[in-house]
Parts: C-alpha cells; sequence; structure tokens
C-alpha cells in the first residue's frame, strides 16, 4: 500500500526562523512528488518534483527530492506569518493515476 | 482565478437527509475528478474516482452506497451523502486534473464544501 509521512505535525516558530519539513513515501510506480500549502480552504500547488537532487525555488520556499532516501524536504527561509498554513505532501503514482498525500505538517509563524 | 469550483461552500443539514455537493470544472473537461475528505487537523483522504461515462472507482472503506457519485458530463461531477449522520461532517474537497500526463502538477483542487450534520 502506497504511503507518505510527513514530519513533523506541527511547528511553531518565530517570525524569521527558517524551517525545514520532511516528507517521506513508499509507492510503486513512483511519478513524482507535490507539495501544497493549505491554508483556510482549497490546497494550493508549490512544487512537483521528479529529478533527485534538484532545488526546485520559488522565492523563499524551496525543495528537493532525495529518490534513494525516498524522501523530500521543503525548506522555508525568513519565514513570515503568512506562512502559517498546513503543508501537504503528495505523491504520485503513475499506475493508479491518483494522488497519495501525507498527513500534513501544521506551521504556525509567531510574529 | 478559480478553475474548479465547488458548491455549495457550506450544508447544514439533520440527520438521516442526504446532500448533494457539485463539482466543476470551469474552462476545460476533466473526464476524471477525485473526490476527497478531510477531517479537522487531518490530511486530505481520497475517497474515489469519479470517471465520465462510467462507475466510480472508490477506496477501500469508503461506501458507495452512502457516497454516490455521478460524473453527468465532462465538466460535472457530483458527491451525494445519502441519510448523512453527525460522523459525516467534514470537508470535501474535488479536484480535477487539467492535463493528461503529469496529473499532480496540473491538478485543480475546488474550495472544498464544509459539510455539517447535526
Amino acid at each position: 500500500e502506497d504511503k507518505v509521512v510527513q514530519s513533523p505535525l506541527s511547528l511553531v516558530v518565530h517570525e524569521g526562523d527558517t524551517v525545514t519539513l520532511n516528507c517521506s513515501y513508499e509507492v510503486t510506480n513512483f511519478r513524482s512528488l507535490l507539495w501544497y500549502k493549505q491554508e483556510k480552504k482549497a490546497p494550493t500547488f508549490l512544487f512537483m518534483l521528479t529529478s533527485s537532487g534538484i532545488e526546485k525555488k520559488s522565492g523563499r520556499l524551496s525543495s528537493i527530492l532525495d529518490k534513494k532516501e525516498l524522501s523530500s524536504i521543503l525548506n522555508i527561509t525568513a519565514t513570515q506569518t503568512g506562512d502559517s498554513a498546513i503543508y501537504l505532501c503528495a505523491v504520485e503514482n503513475v499506475g493508479a493515476q491518483k494522488l497519495v498525500f501525507g498527513q500534513g505538517t501544521r506551521l504556525t509563524i509567531n510574529p | 482565478g478559480a478553475v474548479v469550483s465547488q458548491h455549495p461552500s457550506r450544508v447544514i443539514c439533520k440527520s438521516g437527509t442526504s446532500v448533494k455537493i457539485e463539482c466543476r470544472s470551469l474552462d476545460f473537461q476533466a473526464t476524471t475528478m477525485f473526490w476527497y475528505r478531510q477531517f479537522p487537523k487531518q490530511s486530505l483522504m481520497l475517497m474515489a474516482t469519479s470517471n465520465e461515462g462510467s462507475k466510480a472507482t472508490y477506496e477501500q472503506g469508503v461506501e458507495k452506497d452512502k457516497f454516490l457519485i455521478n460524473h453527468a458530463s465532462l465538466t460535472l461531477s457530483t458527491l451525494t451523502v445519502t441519510s448523512a449522520h453527525p460522523e459525516d461532517s467534514s470537508f470535501y474537497i474535488c479536484s480535477a486534473p487539467r492535463g493528461p500526463y503529469s496529473w499532480g502538477e496540473t491538478q485543480y483542487f475546488g474550495p472544498g464544501t464544509r459539510l455539517l450534520v447535526l
């Protein structure tokens, strides 16, 4: 059974800190790993990773995939209160053509 | 702007009634749509895959007779929660992949429907 595990489940930091969120997976026929940010409603897409070792970057957010370790990290530097959200990691399986989500990391940035 | 819409955004109903939730792709056709359920402080759990022109595929543990899915057209899928009970109270989200290949990057989520069963 495909499985995605995120850690930590909850994280509280102060504005300006840097955070690293983790995602590990077990999946057959891996296609891609995705990161989403969810505030109050629907998740919004952040990154899609398919190749190991290639960092994707968007502003203060960056992410990288390690296919050997079956994991990915999401980094957020110089955090702001607007970064407070649930961050979801999902894996796309070629065969099943669906996304399997991790439990999510609830990130809280205090001013 | 939004490319997938859901209606209603919020619904409160009495126990035993049925509730229909609509998911529409706004400017593209979606032969497949996905229905998720999210309980408070938990992640998205895939309930079923809605297929246009054929039966939905349900995930293990999801009762197909309770959660009826109808993919009526290439832009509309409906989820009906039949004989709803308080334990069905949850946040229901649909999604639709826009591209034929990488379903992850082009998967658009609806804004969700919050269901409260009294």
